[in-house]
């Protein structure tokens, strides 16, 4: 079956300006996670979605960035204002939830804020 | 807190070989997943192989297995019978469990180059 997908697969952009990442789980997976990944560091996590709701925000940097998932499906990660210290990969993963259950990630979008 | 420390941040290997990758990791959960990831250059994150607190085997996934060192908080990664194609970031990983999430916290990751 199809994997998750994220699109757009690149996006530049200037400081200052608004752009939106958008994730696309696998069919039936109700958990929805958003991490980013800097340059050589490995994935930090931003915000948890089970079902229609944030669960968990608490990984989200400051007021700037918001995410919603409003059918319980596709996910947007909203940034306002970017920031040059914006720029990294942006990686939506999803599951069935639970302790034991593997994440499964998307190719991720590269956030390039000029 | 958790957190993840894999001190090698550069690993090489020759071709056929087996390799370690190591990983501790700190937590006071008593039930806790660990995963490792490998992310080639492609950037994608795909899953290896995972190891639950409470398993008292070692994983294993056909070339992959991992050594779990419970009293040592050690989670080392195995790779036997290296291929060109393992080249690639490789990441340890742990999932607990807080209310309902279970995010994962991530290691900085080692480049495992393997020779011909």
């Amino acid at each position: 079956g199809a994997g998750v997908s994220q699109t757009p697969s690149n996006k530049v952009t200037e400081k200052g300006k608004y752009v939106e990442l958008r994730c696309d789980p696998i069919s039936g997976h109700t958990a929805l996670y958003w991490y980013r990944q800097s340059l050589g560091q490995g994935p930090e996590f931003l915000i948890y979605f089970q079902g229609t709701g944030a669960a968990d925000d608490s990984g989200l940097p400051n007021d700037r960035f918001f995410a919603v998932r409003p059918e319980g499906s596709v996910s947007t990660l909203k940034i306002q204002r970017t920031e040059r210290g914006d720029s990294a990969v942006y990686l939506c993963a999803s599951s069935y939830g639970g302790l034991y259950n593997e994440q499964f990630f998307g190719p991720g979008t590269r956030l390039t804020v000029l | 807190a958790q957190k993840i420390t894999q001190t090698q941040p550069g690993m090489f290997v020759q071709e056929k070989e087996a390799v370690t990758l190591d990983c501790t990791y700190d937590t006071s959960d008593q039930s806790y997943g660990l995963f490792w990831y490998k992310q080639p250059s492609s950037g994608e994150m795909i899953f290896l192989i995972y190891q639950g607190s409470y398993d008292e085997q070692n994983a294993t996934e056909g070339r992959y297995s991992l050594n779990f060192q419970k009293a040592r908080k050690s989670a080392n990664l195995v790779i036997s019978a290296s291929q060109l194609g393992d080249s690639a970031m490789y990441f340890c990983a742990m999932k607990r469990r807080g209310g309902s999430n279970y995010k994962l916290t991530f290691g900085k990751g080692t480049l495992l180059t393997v020779n011909p």
